[in-house]
């Protein structure tokens, strides 16, 4: 089992709304990242944890707000976003730390905020 | 400064012909990864090829190699034998290990391959 789930694949939601994004790998990766991207640019870097502990926060609004219940979940939860939020979010997990590892990305939930 | 650098926004390449895409990166690490991604317009980021600093010998998966020079801190993907389903944008990507967490991206290049 070599990938990574995400669920929803697309969500339309208004500004004043509350959902979740989901990640799951089964690989035994323990870092695991959320990546912002906007159509035609390079994917941004949102948040890392390692070993279900939070280690990066890209100074991301708190409107977004990570979590990690287990070494194969990630969530992403989203509360009074703005249309300019709107963009594919990508999660990926890598095996560790260390140059040569790379990350395994899944498919994305491309969001609409309305 | 930035870390990856691919100037090529766009190409256009004939089916069953071969393509570069250009990559330069900086880096003070004497340790550190290089990676190719491939992205189709559905959105998923699909691992193509790596690099790794200290490889003496250019990497190859299949149709696709990475040309490395590494006193020219170049990284470029040669797809040979172009199919129509190579049209995507394509990302070069480096890990340093200094900052092993994070993986820096180019700007991409979208290749279109004509029938």
């Amino acid at each position: 089992d070599t990938e990574v789930t995400q669920t929803p694949k697309h969500l339309v939601m208004g500004m004043t709304n509350k959902k979740s994004l989901k990640c799951e790998q089964h690989m035994g990766h323990r870092a695991m990242y959320w990546y912002k991207q906007k159509a035609k640019k390079p994917p941004e870097l949102m948040f890392v944890y390692s070993y279900e502990k939070l280690s990066i926060n890209e100074s991301v609004p708190s409107r977004f707000s990570p979590e990690c219940p287990n070494s194969s979940l990630l969530n992403l939860h989203l509360h009074a976003l703005q249309p300019e939020d709107s963009a594919l979010y990508l999660c990926a997990s890598s095996q560790g730390r260390g140059a040569n590892y790379g990350y395994t990305f899944g498919s994305g939930t491309r969001l609409t905020v309305v | 400064a930035q870390k990856i650098t691919q100037t090529q926004p766009g190409m256009f390449v004939q089916e069953k012909e071969a393509v570069t895409l250009d990559c330069t990166y900086d880096t003070s690490d004497q340790s550190y990864g290089l990676f190719w991604y491939k992205q189709p317009s559905s959105g998923e980021m699909i691992f193509l090829i790596y690099q790794g600093s200290y490889d003496e010998q250019n990497a190859t998966e299949g149709r696709y190699s990475l040309n490395f020079q590494k006193a020219r801190k170049s990284a470029n993907l040669v797809i040979s034998a172009s199919q129509l389903g190579d049209s995507a944008m394509y990302f070069c990507a480096m890990r340093e290990a200094h900052d092993d967490y994070k993986l820096s991206f180019g700007a991409g290049t979208t290749v279109t391959v004509r029938a």
